[in-house]
């Protein structure tokens, strides 16, 4: 079993709607978790990091952790065309590296 | 900038060929790692270093050797390369010294057949 899970997709939402992507992991003493954007051909980039339970919200992204479920999603409301990427779901394990999904493809249909 | 160059961007080799993958970083980033990134897999640990002269394996380290003799060069050698190791290679790093606490920079990434 991958470390982390994620929900497969391709997603596709249309423009102003919300994408929901989620994410579970199986190590529960994974302690801090992320989600990275990547657009085809470029490199991760960093758009969210939690670390305790409930809901952090940045700008238009929204990343939920339940840790009892072992569960962290990441929303994104009132999708723009250039939300169109893949997000990367990482958990930090106990020996401190850095375990990534699979990613989920989201595009955004104008 | 996340202060990461990674070189060559883009290299076809042969199959028993050594292959060296350079990855520099001018932001004192402690933490610095390797990734290959696979459809249907996505970025898999090669290998980590936490500080010059430390290094450590990852989930796929077999087939590679890293060095760190100075901070900012952080090379991946792939002594005698396969067609399994066709890949895109992201080197990542860590700013500051507090620890891995996770958040990375990466590079832009090498592209590398091997035929």
């Amino acid at each position: 079993q991958k470390e982390v899970e994620q929900n497969s997709g391709p997603l596709s939402v249309p423009e102003g709607a919300i994408a929901s992507l989620n994410c579970t992991y199986s190590d529960r003493v994974s302690q801090s978790f992320f989600w990275y954007r990547q657009y085809s051909g470029k490199s991760p980039e960093l758009i969210m990091s939690i670390y305790s339970n409930g809901d952090k919200e940045d700008g238009r992204f929204t990343a939920q952790l339940n840790k009892a479920s072992q569960y962290v999603s990441l929303l994104i409301r009132d999708s723009q065309p250039s939300d169109s990427a893949t997000y990367l779901c990482a958990a930090r394990l106990p020996d401190y590296k850095l375990s990534f999904g699979a990613g989920t493809t989201v595009t955004v249909r104008a | 900038d996340a202060g990461i160059t990674q070189s060559p961007r883009y290299k076809i080799t042969e199959t028993g060929r050594q292959v060296t993958l350079m990855c520099h970083q001018t932001w004192s980033h402690s933490y610095m790692f390797w990734y290959r990134q696979d459809l249907g897999h996505g970025l898999r640990l090669i290998y980590y270093s936490a500080a010059a002269d430390i290094t450590d394996k990852g989930e796929v380290p077999d087939g590679y050797v890293v060095s760190r003799s100075k901070t900012e060069n952080f090379p991946l050698t792939l002594e005698s390369a396969t067609r399994s190791q066709t890949s895109v290679y992201f080197c990542a790093g860590q700013p500051g010294t507090s620890g891995n606490t996770g958040e990375l920079f990466f590079g832009e990434g090498s592209r590398l057949t091997v035929l």
